[in-house]
């Protein structure tokens, strides 16, 4: 079975924290992103990564920068959270060669900017 | 632009009954998956049904079945006999311009009551 990690299933970090969400797959995806869910807007995509050391801003990046040293890890930083940031981080993976959009996902990180 | 809209915010039903979900979209694409996925409380989100816009047959899985209407741009998700272990948060979700990259819709709660 695909695994997908996130290294913290609850973070409270205080305005102005460098925050890091860490997230590793065990499958050997090339495909990497970062998902953000708020109530009534679902899922919007920061970032996406399709190999290593590369990367796509998705709808939302602003605030948010990413980093893929080795392929089954992908790592999301906030520079300095603001409350605004307060929210639940999805991670996920998929295969390029499969080429159906479908993703796996970790079991989120709830982050609590205070 | 694809967009990916769900309409019912909530929905409920009795075990052992039938519920739609519904969801409508746009997109410029001629061929494309469309995916329902689904997120149990406190869990990860999972694949529920996967439909590929160039059949024609409605995807089934189990209990799970889609009614795919193409030209009108429609997926709605049909859960028969109804279990506890089906109420979540259910997404609707559609890749981004033939990308690996996934739209997702606002989501919809469903409660299932004994």
């Amino acid at each position: 079975d695909v695994k997908v990690t996130q290294s913290s299933r609850y973070l409270v970090k205080r305005t102005g924290e460098k925050v890091f969400l860490e997230c590793v797959q065990d499958m050997d995806h090339e495909n990497m992103f970062w998902y953000r869910q708020d109530p009534g807007l679902g899922l919007r995509l920061i970032y996406f990564s399709y190999d290593v050391k590369m990367k796509e801003k998705g709808d939302i990046p602003e605030g948010y920068s990413v980093s893929r040293e080795k392929k089954e890890r992908f790592s999301l930083i906030l520079e300095s959270a603001s409350t605004n940031q307060t929210s639940m981080y999805l991670c996920a993976s998929s295969w390029v060669a499969e080429n159906t959009g479908e993703l796996f996902f970790g079991e989120g990180s709830r982050l609590t900017v205070l | 632009a694809q967009t990916v809209t769900q309409s019912q915010p909530e929905m409920s039903v009795q075990e052992a009954e039938t519920v739609t979900l519904s969801c409508t979209y746009d997109t410029s694409e001629s061929d494309y998956y469309l995916f329902w996925y689904k997120q149990p409380p406190s869990r990860q989100m999972i694949l529920v049904i996967r439909q590929e816009a160039y059949k024609q047959q409605n995807a089934t899985e189990n209990r799970f079945s889609v009614n795919f209407q193409k030209a009108a741009k429609s997926f709605s998700l049909k859960i028969s006999d109804s279990q506890l272990g089906d109420a979540a948060m259910y997404f609707c979700a559609l890749p981004l311009g033939g990308t690996d990259k996934l739209i997702f819709g606002t989501g919809t709660r469903l409660q299932v009551f004994p």
